[in-house]
């Protein structure tokens, strides 16, 4: 089956350093990718929407000038977290799909970000 | 009111008990349904995905949709203690919502030996 692999799993940072998470479709082109935040107990909350080649459409709420999206290819997106802060620590999930509305979305294991 | 609805849990059972997970919606226009699977510190794990009323089935596994009534159920028989997990119901519509999802609460399901 697709395989969406993320990396890294676990990251610990800096408050006020900036961080790169990884998210790529291994055996398919990913037209489209979503970011999600995950706190403790609680679901999956869609961050942004990123379609290769243009920017990200982000969810309401969310800090565009903090969580940088890039989806410069379609089997690569990138979750930059600018001057992290403690309250950024979460859980960082990425999914990916091929194009059609319908076709099957598959997730990537996460990256644990820890800010100290 | 939620666009999706799913009761949190922690559900509890006996391992070889059959497991009722559901979700209820709100919005017509989801046409596509999923159910994940989550264990913990990890990331969604897809189970069962459906697009039509009825029942789709899957090992142990069944899911079942019901349009009319804006109602999904996943049941799992001769359940497991590796079943323990959170399971998520997802679903999506064309046009508007294209491809993204929105995810039900998740219910924590334990499976006791």
């Amino acid at each position: 089956g697709a395989v969406v692999s993320q990396h890294p799993s676990w990251v610990i940072c800096k408050s006020g350093t900036s961080v790169k998470i990884e998210c790529r479709s291994l055996d398919f082109q990913a037209t489209t990718m979503f970011w999600y935040r995950q706190f403790p107990k609680q679901s999956l909350m869609l961050m942004a929407t990123s379609n290769e080649g243009s920017k990200a459409t982000y969810e309401q709420g969310v800090e565009k000038d903090k969580f940088l999206i890039n989806h410069a290819s379609l089997t690569l997106s990138t979750l930059t977290v600018t001057s992290a802060h403690p309250e950024d620590s979460s859980f960082y999930i990425c999914s990916a799909t091929s194009q059609g509305a319908g076709d099957t979305i598959y997730f990537g294991e996460g990256s644990w970000l820890t800010v100290v | 009111q939620k666009e999706v609805e799913q009761d949190p849990g922690p559900l509890s059972v006996p391992e070889g008990a059959i497991v009722s997970l559901n979700c209820t919606y709100s919005n017509s226009a989801f046409q596509y349904f999923m159910w994940y699977r989550q264990y913990s510190r990890k990331g969604p794990e897809l189970l069962m995905y459906t697009y039509s009323s009825g029942n789709k089935e899957d090992g142990r596994f069944t899911a079942q949709v019901d349009k009319s009534s804006k109602y999904i159920s996943l049941f799992i028989r001769d359940s497991q203690p590796s079943d323990s997990a959170t399971y998520l119901c997802a679903m999506s519509a064309v046009g508007e919502y294209g491809n993204k999802l929105v995810f039900g609460a998740g219910t924590i399901l334990r499976v006791k030996s």
